[in-house]
């Protein structure tokens, strides 16, 4: 299995440009995860998908960020306009939900690493 | 509310060392408790797990136990190698389904 796969590995943008991550799955999971990590704020879970449908999406910091999932293969993370507190790793991750339950072995892409300039 | 706290890295060990990695939990219920591990450049993967208390989660030489009498869950390896140098993440399983990760204490392991 390739596991879970992002892109692009690393972007550096400018400030107020939008910026777009893309996350593949591993086949057959249902759930899918967007995370943060910084080193003042660790790891931070911005919203997760269960079914292709978003279910929790508090940890989105503010409107400029938002989340799709168009199908259970893919998934992105948008940012628009991007600013320079934006930098951090994002984390695609995903899992396999039984009975509605989600699981706690999730599976963690690579990351992206973003700089915002 | 739900939340980890790790002893602060980085800890600097010389090979064959012993390990511990403190970590504490508060938690409504009965969570499920994990230890993840974060290598250079990758993603978090589970290293070990323990779902109730007193079980004793182990893997790759690590252990942990799950201690509810004192909400811990402390990670220990007898001999670390130079190869056990990452990021190490507690977390713990709510009933909310959301996994709550500690800040991560960073691990160096020298020759």
């Amino acid at each position: 299995d390739a596991g879970v796969i992002q892109s692009p590995r690393h972007e550096v943008t400018e400030m107020g440009q939008e910026v777009t991550l893309r996350c593949k799955p591993i086949s057959g999971h249902n759930s899918l995860f967007w995370y943060r990590q910084t080193m003042m704020r660790g790891l931070e879970l911005l919203i997760y998908f269960n079914n292709n449908v978003p279910i929790d999406d508090s940890g989105m910091p503010e409107d400029r960020f938002s989340a799709k999932m168009p199908n259970a293969s893919f998934s992105t993370l948008k940012i628009q306009p991007s600013e320079p507190r934006d930098s951090a790793v994002y984390f695609c991750a995903s899992s396999l939900a039984i009975g509605g339950r989600l699981s706690y072995e999730q599976y963690f892409g690579p990351g992206t690493r973003l700089t915002v300039t | 509310g739900n939340s980890v706290t790790q002893m602060e890295g980085p800890v600097t060990l010389s090979e064959e060392a012993f390990l511990t990695i403190n970590c504490t939990y508060t938690a409504t219920g009965y969570p499920s408790l994990f230890w993840y591990v974060q290598y250079p450049g990758e993603g978090l993967q589970l290293l070990l797990k323990a779902t109730k208390a007193d079980d004793k989660g182990s893997n790759k030489g690590f252990e942990a136990t799950y201690r509810k009498e004192t909400t811990s869950f402390h990670l220990e390896k007898g001999s670390v190698q130079v190869s056990d140098s990452a990021v190490y993440f507690c977390a713990l399983y709510n009933q909310g389904g959301k996994l709550i990760f500690g800040q991560g204490t960073e691990l160096s392991v020298k020759p």
